[in-house]
């Protein structure tokens, strides 16, 4: 069974330009979500979909980032503009449903100089 | 909201050695734990899990306990091995959205 797909797995920009990252949860899986990993912190989650819905987005900073999921199956996270306090790792996992095992994709590592 | 404490690294310990990491948490009810590992260059894959109180989660000769008087649930493992160095992670689920929230992570280094 294949996992949770991300691209790309790096990317490095500069401050105030765009940037977007594409998740491909486990086939099946209605649960997708994103998170922000910055380096030495856990990974704290940004934003929380059910289908094409959003469950929570309370930590997403709404003024620079969106997200979307709208055929339920893969997902988009932007950052417009960019600042540096973005630089981070952004994780996709998924679940089968609300409570079930979270499975992780690799990652995004993101640089904003 | 919850918050997740976890012992703070980076742990050193050389193969065979007595493994413990701590972890505590606050939250409203009674959350699921979890421990998570990040091996290098890997994605974060789930260790263990307890859903409820004395439970204890247990994979790979891992082991923690779900103790709800202490709010913890400190990861231990018997005998460590250099496969074991990684990043681990300490997580809480709790919410009507089961949301998790995350501890730090510790940097485990194990030498032969």
């Amino acid at each position: 069974e294949a996992g949770v797909a991300q691209s790309p797995r790096y990317k490095i920009i500069e401050k105030r330009q765009s940037v977007a990252f594409w998740c491909n949860p486990i086939s099946g899986h209605a649960t997708l979500y994103w998170y922000q990993q910055i380096l030495g912190q856990g990974p704290k989650l940004l934003i929380q979909f059910q289908n094409n819905g959003v469950v929570d987005d309370s930590q997403l900073p709404k003024d620079r980032f969106s997200a979307e999921r709208l055929k339920g199956v893969d997902s988009t996270l932007k950052i417009q503009p960019a600042k540096l306090e973005d630089s981070a790792v952004y994780l996709c996992a998924s679940s089968l449903g609300l409570a079930g095992e979270q499975f992780f994709g690799p990652g995004t590592r993101l640089t904003v100089l | 909201g919850d918050s997740v404490t976890q012992m703070e690294g980076p742990v050193t310990l050389s193969e065979e050695a007595f493994l413990t990491i701590n972890c505590t948490y606050t939250a409203t009810g009674y959350p699921s734990l979890f421990w998570y590992v990040q091996y290098p260059g890997e994605g974060l894959q789930l260790l263990l899990k307890a859903t409820k109180a004395d439970d204890k989660g247990s994979n790979k000769g891992f082991e923690a306990t779900y103790r709800k008087e202490t709010t913890s649930f400190h990861l231990e493992k018997g005998s460590v091995q250099v496969s074991d160095s990684a990043v681990y992670f300490c997580a809480a689920s709790g919410g009507s959205n089961y949301k998790l929230t995350f501890g730090k992570g510790t940097l485990l280094t194990v030498n032969p």
